[in-house]
């Protein structure tokens, strides 16, 4: 079926240093995407979500990157820190789908101090 | 404003019996999701509920079973546990008025079977 992936599963970062994470996803439908990160023991936080009529949306330290064309999506840290540590899991929701999000497979992020 | 609350956080079962967990999602939320979560499959959609109706279902067996209530809470139910039903069984709430929109997680239920 179809799903989304993810390009490594593991990242490990210097301190202070930017990180990208990648995520490949293969349905066209959707039409909404999300990144997720997951620290041990707890469930998924919110990070960034954009839309799929926007290439680019930023927050505090993050900006998520969206290629419709090749359908691919990434997430950029700036000035990666030890607490950023986590499993970041990029989601997305096919139009037709509810609110269902169909989740890839997660990026270890390991930041060194 | 208080978070998504899954209950209980810890749960061990022995296979055959049944199992019911619950949701009680932020405040003003409508739709509650499921998601199944282990070490191989990772992350995958059981279910969702919107206004008490299910209005979107993953591709689980019929053991896996939910439901909402008017205040928005949702449990659901496995019955006759599997030894492979063991996993981190998550609950996230939206607004859910249109698609697309933000779903936070509550901390999960672990549920292993013994």
């Amino acid at each position: 079926g179809e799903s989304v992936g993810l390009h490594l599963p593991t990242l490990s970062v210097q301190e202070g240093d930017n990180s990208i994470i990648n995520c490949a996803y293969s349905n066209s439908a959707s039409d909404y995407f999300i990144w997720y990160k997951q620290e041990s023991g707890k469930g998924p936080q919110f990070i960034i979500d954009i839309r799929s009529n926007m290439d680019k949306r930023q927050g505090q330290r993050v900006t998520v990157l969206l290629n419709k064309t090749v359908k691919h999506l990434s997430l950029q840290i700036a000035a990666t820190q030890p607490g950023d540590s986590a499993v970041y899991f990029c989601a997305e929701n096919p139009s037709q789908a509810g609110t269902a999000l169909i989740f890839g497979k997660g990026t270890t992020l390991s930041v060194s101090s | 404003k208080a978070g998504v609350t899954q209950t209980p956080r810890y749960l061990i079962k022995t296979r055959g019996q049944q199992v019911t967990l619950s949701c009680s999602p932020i405040s003003g939320h409508r739709s509650v999701s499921w998601y199944q979560q282990t070490p191989g499959q990772g992350l995958q959609f059981l279910f969702e509920y919107f206004s008490e109706t299910q209005r979107n279902k993953g591709n689980f067996p019929g053991r896996f079973s939910g439901r909402q209530f008017s205040n928005s809470r949702s449990e659901m139910n496995v019955s006759t546990l599997e030894l492979g039903d063991s996993a981190l069984y998550l609950c996230a709430s939206s607004k859910g008025q249109t698609v697309n929109t933000e779903a936070f997680f509550g901390q999960g239920t672990r549920l292993t079977v013994v």
